[in-house]
Formats: structure tokens, sequence, C-alpha cells
């Protein structure tokens, strides 16, 4: 079974602009989370979607947003780049058919680099 | 707010010993408590987690010791080998709201 795939795996972008992130979970998955990991703050939760609905979300401004595709798909989008919005995101999937917690399974993540 | 608090940020250790990562919560909702091992230019993977309702799980070398009502639990790598030097988080997590901890780099020596 193919693994979390992510795209792009590296991006630069100027301030002011913005971004959109791809990720396919794992066959079968439909739970989808964003995360974003820095040197400073580590891994924090960004949102996770579920059959097309965000279901949880973390504590970020309204710059960052998602959505979910019908084949279980997410992108993620980051508007109006500041230079903070430099990190490595990480999307996970799981198999969670409701609102438990099931094992997530991340992907390589996309390198981004504001500058 | 830190929900989940991890220690020690670094750890060097000698091969064939036991490595020992502690991490203690705060949210008494969190249900789902993993482990994830991180190599540089990687994702984090997925090592071993465990529920509440169990006090230990052992996978191989790897064994969580999880205590409820100190709100902690903890990550032993017996055997510690080389290939083991990574980055480790701890997490908790409550219907895939996942919270993690700073993380553990850990060095084994040769």
């Amino acid at each position: 079974k193919a693994g979390v795939t992510q795209t792009p795996r590296y991006l630069i972008k100027t301030r002011g602009q913005q971004v959109t992130l791809s990720c396919s979970p794992i066959s079968g998955h439909r739970s989808v989370s964003w995360y974003q990991q820095t040197p400073g703050q580590g891994l924090q939760f960004l949102f996770e979607y579920f059959s097309e609905t965000q279901r949880n979300k973390g504590n970020f401004p309204g710059r960052f947003s998602g959505r979910q595709f019908s084949n279980s798909r997410s992108e993620m989008n980051v508007s109006t780049l500041e230079l903070g919005d430099s990190a490595l995101y990480l999307c996970a999937s799981s198999s969670s058919p409701g609102r438990d917690s099931y094992e997530q399974y991340f992907g390589p993540g996309t390198r981004l680099t504001v500058t | 707010q830190q929900q989940v608090k991890q220690s020690p940020q670094s750890l060097i250790v000698q091969k064939g010993g036991i490595s020992i990562i502690n991490c203690a919560y705060e949210n008494t909702a969190f249900d789902y408590f993993p482990w994830y091992q991180q190599f540089p230019g990687k994702g984090p993977a997925l090592l071993i987690a465990i529920r509440p309702d169990v006090s230990e799980k052992k996978e191989g070398r790897f064994t969580i010791s999880f205590n409820k009502s100190a709100k902690q639990f903890s990550l032993h790598i017996m055997d510690s080998q080389p290939g083991d030097s990574a980055t480790y988080f701890c997490a908790a997590s409550r219907a895939n709201d996942m919270r993690f901890g700073a993380g553990t780099r850990l060095t084994v020596k040769p």
C-alpha cells in the first residue's frame, strides 16, 4: 500500500503571496490532518478533515485554511504569507471511521520557505 | 499552552544501553498516546502507541509505560542501536486532534 504523498516537496515563496499544498492519504483512509513543524514551536496541529468536513482545528490564524475532496485528497492554503510561515508542513492520514483517535501516518512533508 | 511536556531534550546512550524518554500530559480527555520517530528530512513515523486502559505495551525493543493517575507515559528503548539515533516525539490525541511534545534528540554511540 502506498504511503501518504505530499506535493510539492519544496517550495519558495515571497512574503504576501499565497500557497497551496496537496496531500494524498493512504488508500482507504478518510481522515487527513495537517501539522506545521518548526525548530522553535515544534509540531503543531493545524486542522483535521474527515469526509470533506473540518472536524478539528488548532490555534492558527484564518490565513491557514484547508479542504478535502470526495476522494479524501486534501489541500491546505496559506494566504498573505509571512516570514514566520517558513516551516515543514506535514500531512497525516488515518482510517478513523468516527470521532475516536486512530493511528496517524505521516507523509514526507512540504518544506516551505518564505523570503 | 503546552499540553504535552517531554524530557529530556537530548539524550546520549551507549550501544546496548536503555534509552528512556518521559512525557506528561494535562488534558484527561486524551485517549490515545503514540510515539513517533523522525529522521532528518523525513516525516514522523509511528513507532508504538497505547490507550489509557493499558499500563504497558511492548513491541520488540520498544516499550511504553503508562501511568494514568500521574498523567505520565514513557518510552523505553532496550538494547539501543546506532540506527535508533533520531528525534522522538510523544503525543496525546483526542479524536485525531494530536498534540506533540517538543521532541527528544537521541544519539546512540557505537
